[in-house]
């Protein structure tokens, strides 16, 4: 079976980092890109920050683009999300995503998801 | 940022209803364009992708067409579980931007 399991949210101060993980298995880890996507609470989905199976292309959104940083351990079957500097607008589930192909931007299989939450 | 908008937010219908939501993305994304449901306290789920590709294991009363900026998604025959938030996504270029969500309720 299929799946992706969250880790390492919680309630943390503004300015503060956090580091998120996504431990996989049931599929060959290495053969596909990976993604972190994030919701606040009660609102809509928002793509975070994708990797190809090889970590050669990486991508951000503009919201978290020099504060968060992701990167795999492909021996491992895991995934990260380093997030520094954290802000009140950052507290969201954040959610682990397999890519549908290589590094198509569809996601296919999710997480359960982990709590975020920035406040003083 | 390409931007994706829904419509409508939201729709109330009945078991045995079609039903079609739309999205229009800021600017051309050719096909590539996927679409999400998502049941309370439950992660999303891919139920088509490059605009009408049904993904495995999705019952065929789903489909999704459209291509360039205009995209829909229709439930032929609506049933209990697939009452839902509905969300599209452009997969053709960063940020990767989702639609605003529909929500589907019982009328």
């Amino acid at each position: 079976e299929v799946q992706l399991v969250e880790s390492g949210g919680g309630l943390v101060q503004p300015g503060r980092s956090l580091r998120l993980s996504c431990a996989a298995s049931g599929f060959t880890f290495d053969d596909y890109a990976m993604h972190w996507v994030r919701q606040a609470p009660g609102k809509g989905l928002e793509w975070v920050s994708g990797i190809s199976w090889n970590s050669g292309d990486i991508g951000y959104a503009d919201s978290v683009k020099g504060r968060f940083t992701i990167s795999r351990d492909n021996a491992k079957n895991s995934l990260y999300l380093q997030m520094n500097s954290l802000r009140a607008e950052d507290t969201a589930l954040y959610y682990c995503a397999k890519d549908l192909l290589s590094y198509s931007h569809a996601f296919h299989i999710w997480g359960q998801g982990t709590m975020v939450t920035v406040s003083s | 940022d390409i931007q994706m908008t829904q419509s409508p937010s939201s729709l109330s219908a009945s078991v045995g209803d079609r039903v079609t939501i739309t999205c229009r993305a800021s600017q051309s994304i050719d096909s590539y364009l996927n679409w999400y449901q998502q049941k309370p306290e439950k992660a999303p789920k891919l139920l088509i992708y490059a605009a009408s590709s049904l993904q495995s294991g999705v019952p065929s009363r789903f489909s999704g067409s459209g291509s360039g900026t205009d995209f829909t998604l229709t439930i032929s025959s609506l049933q209990p579980e697939d009452f839902a938030t509905y969300y599209c996504q452009q997969s053709y270029i960063t940020s990767y931007t989702f639609g605003q969500g529909t929500r589907l309720e019982i009328k």
